[in-house]
C-alpha cells in the first residue's frame, strides 16, 4: 500500500517569514496529493490540492510543487501570519475505485508573532 | 446543509465495554470513510465505505466494526474497548468521481479507554 512521509514534524517561523513542508510517496500510481490544515481542537479542512498532471499550484500565499519522477511535493507558505499556526497534513491518493487516502504524519506550524 | 456531524463529542468508556459512534452527512455524498487520530501518527484509516451496503476495511481495522445501511449514516462501532483504543475519532466523506477527491471530515469524537 501507499506510504507517505513528512518532514519535519514541527516548524517554528517568525511572522513574515516562508515556511516550507516536504512529503514523500511511494506508490506510483498516486495522482492526487491533498493538503489539510487542522487548527487546535478542530476537524482537518482542505487548503490546497494538485494532481499528478501539474507540477505547481498557487493560492494566494500557499502553493504547492510535485515531482512524480522523484515522488515528493511540498507545501510552501509565503509571508507567514499567526493563523498560520496549526497542523499542516500532506496525502496521497490514487484514482481508483474509492480513492485511498493515506496521510503524512503532521506538521506543526508556529508562527511567531 | 449540516455537512458531516459526529456524535458524541466526548465520550469515556471502561476497558471492555461497547459503544457506537455516530456519524451521519446530508451532502448526498456516497463515500464515507473513519479515521482515528493519534500524536505524532496523523489520520489512519480505520474502515471506509463506497455506497450503501458496502464497506471494507482500512490500515487499522482490528477491534472496530461497520455497516452502511443508508448512504447517510455510517456508524463506528467498538465491540470491547482497550485503552489502544483511546484516540480522537473523525469521519469524513467525499463525492465519488475521479474528479472529487476532497474530503469533508466531522468535527471529531475524543474517546478515552480507562
Amino acid at each position: 500500500g501507499e506510504n507517505v512521509e513528512q518532514h519535519p514534524s514541527t516548524l517554528s517561523v517568525q511572522e513574515g517569514d516562508s515556511a516550507v513542508i516536504k512529503c514523500t510517496y511511494s506508490d506510483s500510481a498516486s495522482n492526487y496529493f491533498p493538503w489539510y490544515k487542522q487548527e487546535l481542537g478542530k476537524r482537518p479542512q482542505l487548503i490546497i490540492d494538485i494532481r499528478s498532471n501539474v507540477g505547481e499550484k498557487k493560492d494566494q500565499r500557499i502553493a504547492v510543487t510535485l515531482n512524480k519522477t522523484a515522488k515528493h511535493f511540498s507545501l510552501h507558505i509565503t509571508e507567514t501570519q499567526p493563523e498560520d499556526s496549526a497542523v499542516y497534513f500532506c496525502a496521497a491518493s490514487d484514482s481508483g475505485g474509492y480513492q485511498k487516502v493515506t496521510f503524512g504524519t503532521g506538521t506543526k506550524l508556529q508562527v511567531i508573532p | 446543509n449540516a455537512g458531516v456531524t459526529q456524535t458524541p463529542k466526548f465520550q469515556v468508556l471502561k476497558t471492555g465495554q461497547s459503544m457506537t459512534l455516530q456519524c451521519a452527512q446530508d451532502m448526498n455524498h456516497e463515500y464515507m470513510s473513519w479515521y482515528r487520530q493519534d500524536p505524532g501518527m496523523g489520520l489512519r484509516l480505520i474502515h471506509y465505505s463506497v455506497g450503501a451496503g458496502i464497506t471494507d476495511q482500512g490500515e487499522v481495522p482490528n477491534g472496530y466494526n461497520v455497516s452502511r445501511s443508508t448512504t447517510e449514516d455510517f456508524p463506528l462501532r467498538l465491540l470491547s474497548a482497550a485503552p489502544s483504543q483511546t484516540s480522537v475519532y473523525f469521519c469524513a466523506s467525499s463525492p465519488p468521481g475521479r474528479q472529487y477527491n476532497e474530503q469533508f471530515f466531522g468535527p471529531g469524537t475524543r474517546l478515552t479507554v480507562l
